[in-house]
């Protein structure tokens, strides 16, 4: 069985500060994909990156990051220098066909 | 290119009612996916498509609940008769074949509300 856990519910910072957004995941394949998908107010669910696991690079795009460790199962998602445009849900999710397993999320808010 | 269209945005139903949700994913998309996103249940995949054919309905709660794909550019979502657990955002998702298989992207959702 494939299981995505997200220990934070919420996180609260102030602008510019950095955030980090914890993913762990259980799976018995050796072949399987993850991802970071961005839930705004508006309710819309935005792909933000997809990794499959024979490659554990970083990834940076902008102010996002991205960390993989298969060492510890993890997928770590960091927002450097927050802005108020990054307050939302955030969700991890995992895959090794095309069933997505998402993780409960973690709402960021971002105060000005 | 326009991205997935889910119709209607917002549908408030009495219990009891029949409710179609409908769906057409981006052009080109060989699969597409139905979601149900709750508060106590989150995000849980219903049924999923590939080429039209029905693959994995497991997700699919009960018999109340039934999904189409009559072609390439059109997918239903019914559910008859509706109850108010049924209350909840239904997102319909597609994905392309092939490499980029795995990489599903989504509508802006329908929120059911049934009273």
């Amino acid at each position: 069985a494939q299981k995505v856990t997200q220990a934070q519910t919420e996180i609260s910072v102030v602008e510019k500060e950095d955030v980090t957004l914890d993913c762990v995941y259980e799976t018995r394949d050796t072949t399987y994909y993850l991802f970071w998908y961005k839930q705004p107010p508006s309710g819309e669910l935005v792909f933000l990156i997809r990794r499959n696991s024979f490659d554990e690079q970083n990834e940076i795009s902008g102010r996002y990051s991205w960390n993989f460790q298969k060492s510890t199962s993890s997928f770590n998602f960091t927002i450097t220098a927050s802005q108020v445009v990054d307050s939302a849900v955030y969700f991890c999710a995992l895959s090794n066909d095309y069933k997505l397993s998402f993780g409960a999320g973690t709402t960021v808010t971002v105060r000005a | 290119d326009a991205g997935v269209i889910q119709s209607p945005r917002h549908e408030v139903t009495e219990m009891g009612q029949e409710v179609t949700l409908r769906c057409k994913p981006i052009s080109g998309h060989d699969y597409l996916f139905w979601y149900r996103q709750t508060m106590m249940r989150g995000l849980e995949l219903l049924i999923y498509f590939n080429n039209n054919v029905p693959i994995d309905d497991s997700g699919m709660p009960e018999d109340r609940f039934s999904a189409k794909m009559p072609n390439a550019s059109f997918s239903t979502l019914k559910i008859q008769p509706s109850e108010p657990r049924d209350s909840a955002v239904y997102f319909c998702a597609s994905s392309p074949g092939g490499t980029l298989a795995y990489e599903q992207y989504f509508g802006p959702g329908t929120r059911l509300t049934v009273t």
